[in-house]
């Protein structure tokens, strides 16, 4: 069985350019969420995506955008990049929204934004 | 809306020593709570989780935690450290107020002597 995948590893962009990150979910799973983390912080919730809708948002700018698409992959886009949105990105998939789901999580994008 | 607590950003333990990692949450309704370690350049690890069937919960590698509704707390405990649980670790709740959505608190960095 292969665990959330995410790609690229580590990605470098300039102030005022646009990012795409992307996460391929485990098998089985229908549920993708994101979360941006911090150097030396916890990660905060972007949103979730279930069956390809948005199911949830954090407090994050609509610059901020992302995807599902029908086999449960997900982008995250994020438009006029700002320095402090150089942190880790993590992608976690889910076989569902119940409440007492685990989220399995990927390895994370490093974005530095200079 | 869902908040996390952990009391102490770094404890440092002797190795055979007990762990203690403390965790308070705040939640509107009913939520799970989880525990997940992140070692170095590592992705985020689920080590246990509270889905109401018990109080007292056990997980991977010998942690348990105990959910008290009263204290509104879910402390993490391992009777004996090893080197290899020097890592940071998150407390983790969750009660679908926006989406399954995981509220992360900031971490207690562990630091295991030998």
């Amino acid at each position: 069985e292969t665990g959330v995948t995410q790609s690229p590893t580590h990605l470098i962009k300039t102030r005022g350019q646009q990012v795409t990150l992307r996460c391929s979910s485990q098998s089985g799973h229908n549920t993708v969420s994101w979360y941006q983390q911090a150097l030396g912080q916890g990660p905060q919730f972007i949103f979730q995506y279930y069956r390809e809708e948005e199911n949830g948002r954090g407090n994050f700018p609509p610059r901020f955008s992302g995807l599902q698409f029908p086999n449960y992959s997900s982008e995250l886009n994020v438009n006029a990049l700002e320095l402090d949105d150089s942190a880790l990105y993590l992608c976690a998939s889910s076989p569902g929204t119940g409440l007492y789901n685990e989220q399995f999580f990927g390895p994370g994008t490093r974005l530095t934004v200079l | 809306a869902q908040s996390v607590t952990q009391l102490d950003s770094h404890v440092s333990v002797s190795e055979g020593t007990p762990v203690l990692l403390r965790c308070n949450y705040s939640s509107s309704y009913s939520p799970s709570l989880f525990w997940y370690v992140q070692h170095p350049n590592k992705g985020l690890q689920l080590l246990l989780k509270y889905t109401s069937a018990a109080t007292l919960v056990k997980g991977i590698n010998g942690f348990e935690a105990e959910f008290k509704k009263s204290e509104t707390s879910f402390h993490l405990t391992k009777p004996s450290a090893h080197m290899s649980d020097a890592a940071e670790y998150f407390c983790v709740v969750s009660d679908l107020t926006y989406g399954q959505n995981f509220v992360f608190g900031p971490g207690t960095r562990l630091s295991v002597l030998p």
